[in-house]
Parts: structure tokens; sequence; C-alpha cells
């Protein structure tokens, strides 16, 4: 069964800064997709930026970006020019593609704090 | 467009009530996944349709708990009876094919006294 670890239970940032959010993966397949979710409290799941393991070129969305190392099983995301509306909890994702349609497997989350 | 519909966005009921969450997909969606978030246990599948027809329901918790989609654009999730330790949010959400990402409702929160 496929894995997801976040070892990052709560990180902070200045506004305007950089921050890291890490992400692991645990899988035996080769054809899978990864996400990150950002939930504000609202709760509503908002996703942020996918990457597909076939691309070698990391994805980006406008300030979101991440570091996908497909040899570590490493998944980061980072948020450039942090803003106050980016405080939330952040959930890294998987999903094979091997099967068809299949659901989200998801880490524990990363709580992030925007300090003015 | 309209988004993932679900409902009730709360519901506060006692133990051993029967309990019916509700979801409406994104038409054209022929996906249907249930999650439940907890504190201790973070998001976990609970079941998925595909096509209406369940394909894995492994992450239900027990026989009290009970899922429907009964067409395309409707489906159920039913816990009886509801014990506290169902309190939880439960999260819909629909993908309209393989390559697709999923689209969430914004949840029911589910507190069982």
């Amino acid at each position: 069964a496929q894995t997801v670890t976040q070892s990052q239970p709560e990180m902070s940032v200045q506004e305007a800064e950089t921050v890291t959010l890490s992400c692991t993966y645990d899988t035996s397949e080769s054809d899978y997709y990864l996400f990150w979710y950002k939930q504000p409290p609202s709760r509503q799941m908002i996703l942020v930026i996918r990457q597909e393991a076939y691309k070698q070129q990391n994805a980006t969305e406008n300030r979101f970006s991440v570091n996908f190392q497909k040899a570590a099983k490493s998944f980061s995301l980072k948020i450039s020019d942090s803003q106050l509306g980016d405080a939330a909890m952040y959930f890294c994702a998987y999903r094979s593609a091997v099967r068809g349609n299949t659901p989200l497997v998801f880490g524990k989350g990363t709580r992030l704090s925007v300090i003015a | 467009d309209a988004g993932v519909i679900q409902s009730p966005r709360h519901e506060v009921t006692e133990m051993g009530q029967e309990v019916t969450l509700r979801c409406k997909p994104i038409s054209g969606h022929n996906s249907l996944f249930w999650y439940r978030q907890t504190m201790m246990r973070g998001l976990e599948l609970l079941i998925y349709f595909n096509n209406n027809v369940p394909i894995d329901d492994s992450g239900m918790p027990e026989d009290r708990f009970s899922a429907k989609m009964p067409n395309a654009s409707f489906s159920t999730l039913k816990i009886q009876p509801s014990e506290p330790r169902d309190s939880a949010v439960y999260f819909c959400a629909s993908s309209p094919g393989r390559y697709q990402p999923q689209h969430f409702g914004d949840g029911t929160r589910l507190s069982i006294l």
C-alpha cells in the first residue's frame, strides 16, 4: 500500500517570505500523480498544484511550485511571497494512475501560519 | 458551474440515531469518493464508486456504515446506529476521469452526542 508522510506538523513564515513544505511517499508503482491541497479554516479542500510522475519538469502555479525528486520519492511545495491568505493546513496526496480513477492517499498535513 | 454539493453542512444528533449524508457530484463526473477527516486519523477513504458501481469499500469502518449511488447524480452515506466515535468531517469528491483531479464538496461536520 502507498503511504504519504509529512514530517512537519506545523510551519510558520513571515509575510512576503518563502517557505517550503516537505512530503515523502512510498510506492512501488511507476505511474502516479502527486498533489498538494490547501484546507483553510472554512474546511474547503482546494487543489493547489499537481504533478504527473512521468514529467521531469517541476509543476508551477503562480507563487506555488514543487520540487519533485522521483528517485528520492520526495515532493516538496514552495510558496513564494507568502500572503496572509496562505495560512491553512496543507495536505500532500498520492494517486495511482495504474488502475483507472483511484482514490487519494493523504499525508497527515502541515499547518502553515503566516506572520504579518 | 456548480461544484460538488453536500448536505447537510452540519449535523448534530444523539447516539443511536440514523444519520444520512448526501452528495451531488459535478455533472459528467463518473467517479465519486467518500472520505472522512478526524484529528487522529487524518483524511481517509471510506468508499468510492466508478460509474455508480462501488469499487472499494475496504475503508468503511464496520457494518453500521453503508453507501449507495443509485444514479450518476446522487450518493448517500448512511450510519445506523451512530456512535460518538463517528464524529468527524465527511467529504465527498468527484472526478471526471483517470487523469483528472478530484473536486471536493464543502464537507459535512457530524457530531454524535
